[in-house]
């Protein structure tokens, strides 16, 4: 299983925009990145998937290195309800299995 | 959107005896569900993957005979703590995925936080 290296801890103020970076050197062509979070005490939360071009949705962009060796997570305008442990996740398309990373533990400032 | 319900959310029990988890996703079908553990301060630990109407496979290092799992239809996994001991104390965390769409979205339940004493 590919692996990811993300910062333990970052910090963000409220109504900035927040860049959480993942770097994944070990991806496979096929591998899909997918972003989830986590809130202490519940199960994760998806936030976003790509496989070579950046996407957006509601709730964040991602943004895909054109080697894709890397991946940003772009939150655009951090709140205190964005304050979670964020995973970055490859998911190889044959076993279509997660497996998680250490994350990313966002602390958003008021 | 999707939504997978566990049950219950925590429980308490002796050691040595045994306890039921279940994971059920509510308005979808999952042919395939999987099972994590977490413990405190650490990341989620894939244990095994459920199949339904087959035999779960499960990930090095993790006790087929102590964590027993049964997927008996497409809509609901279950997870036996067989056993029980303090050091199985964990949040246990089931995840699925909608079989019948191309979205790659897993969704996770709410884990069920055990406690053995």
């Amino acid at each position: 299983d590919a692996k990811t290296t993300q910062p333990n801890s970052m910090e963000s103020n409220e109504e900035e925009p927040v860049h959480l970076p993942c770097n994944h050197s070990t991806i496979s062509g096929t591998d899909y990145i997918h972003w989830y979070r986590q809130l202490p005490s519940q199960g994760p939360e998806y936030v976003i998937h790509g496989l070579t071009s950046n996407v957006n949705n509601r709730m964040a962009s991602l943004a895909i290195a054109e080697d894709r060796k890397s991946s940003t997570l772009i939150l655009h305008r951090a709140t205190l309800r964005d304050a979670a442990v964020y995973y970055c996740i490859l998911r190889d398309v044959s076993f279509n299995k997660f497996y998680f990373g250490s994350g990313t533990k966002l602390n958003v400032k008021p | 959107g999707a939504v997978v319900s566990q049950h219950p959310s925590w429980v308490i029990c002796k050691s040595g005896t045994s306890v039921k988890i279940e994971c059920r996703s509510l308005d979808f079908q999952a042919t395939t569900m999987f099972w994590y553990r977490q413990f405190p301060k650490q990341s989620l630990m894939l244990m095994a993957t459920s199949n339904e109407g087959s035999k779960a496979t499960y990930e090095q290092g993790v006790e087929k005979d102590k964590f027993l799992i049964n997927h008996a239809s497409l809509t609901l996994s279950t997870l036996t703590v067989t056993s029980a001991h303090p050091e199985d104390s964990s949040f246990y965390i089931c995840s699925a995925r909608d079989s019948g769409t191309t979205n790659y979205g897993y969704t996770f339940g709410s884990g069920t936080r055990l406690t053995v004493v």
